[in-house]
């Protein structure tokens, strides 16, 4: 058990580009969520899968965000359009959907837009 | 919609002091609780979790016990290590409810 991993650890673009970040959770879980965190601030809910269905999406959420779990396996986040608004960690975790519920965080990819 | 409100931080402490971070939550229904824990450079990881109300969660000398009455979570040690120096954040979750986390609080443990 590898744990859940992301990629890239960090990115930096500039204002308008399009990003996309991989997430591989650990391998019997079937929900993966995705958040984002700021400085200072918990993390904040955007989606979640429960195999490859998207179950959940934060209202918060802008359109320029999408993701996918094609294969009920690893998930991309995508932003598209990138404003500088969006510099944060984004989180990936993945967990059992039965049972305790407890969640398993990978290290984050921190994204800078200039 | 759900929340999780943690006392503000920082919550500086001498070694071997006694811990309370308080954490209250609203929700409907009878969510699964949590506290994660996040050292400086790292991912957040699970400290304790409880399930249902009176439930105590208990992990490296820290509790926490699931008030319905009074809808906490509070953490607890009872003596604090320097080593303990981190982030701790309040959650809530678990079958239909949207994972929620509280803002964190950080803990700085003094020799």
């Amino acid at each position: 058990d590898t744990g859940v991993s992301q990629d890239p650890r960090h990115k930096i673009t500039k204002r308008g580009q399009n990003v996309t970040f991989r997430c591989d959770p650990i391998s019997e879980h079937n929900r993966l969520y995705w958040y984002r965190q700021t400085l200072g601030q918990g993390p904040e809910f955007l989606t979640y899968f429960q195999n490859e269905a998207q179950l959940e999406k934060s209202r918060l959420l802008s359109d320029r965000f999408s993701a996918e779990r094609p294969k009920g396996s690893f998930s991309t986040l995508e932003i598209q359009r990138t404003e500088q608004g969006d510099s944060a960690m984004y989180l990936c975790a993945s967990s059992l959907a039965e049972g305790g519920f407890e969640q398993f965080f990978g290290p984050g990819t921190r994204l800078t837009v200039l | 919609g759900n929340s999780v409100t943690q006392m503000e931080g920082p919550v500086t402490l001498s070694e071997e002091a006694f811990l309370t971070i308080n954490c209250t939550y609203t929700a409907t229904g009878y969510p699964s609780l949590f506290w994660y824990v996040q050292y400086p450079g790292e991912g957040l990881q699970l400290l304790l979790k409880a399930t249902k109300a009176d439930d105590k969660g208990s992990n490296k000398g820290f509790e926490a016990t699931y008030r319905k009455e009074t809808t906490s979570f509070h953490l607890e040690k009872g003596s604090v290590q320097v080593s303990d120096s981190a982030v701790y954040f309040c959650a809530l979750a678990g079958g239909s409810y949207i994972p929620t986390f509280g803002r964190g609080t950080s803990l700085i443990v003094h020799p």
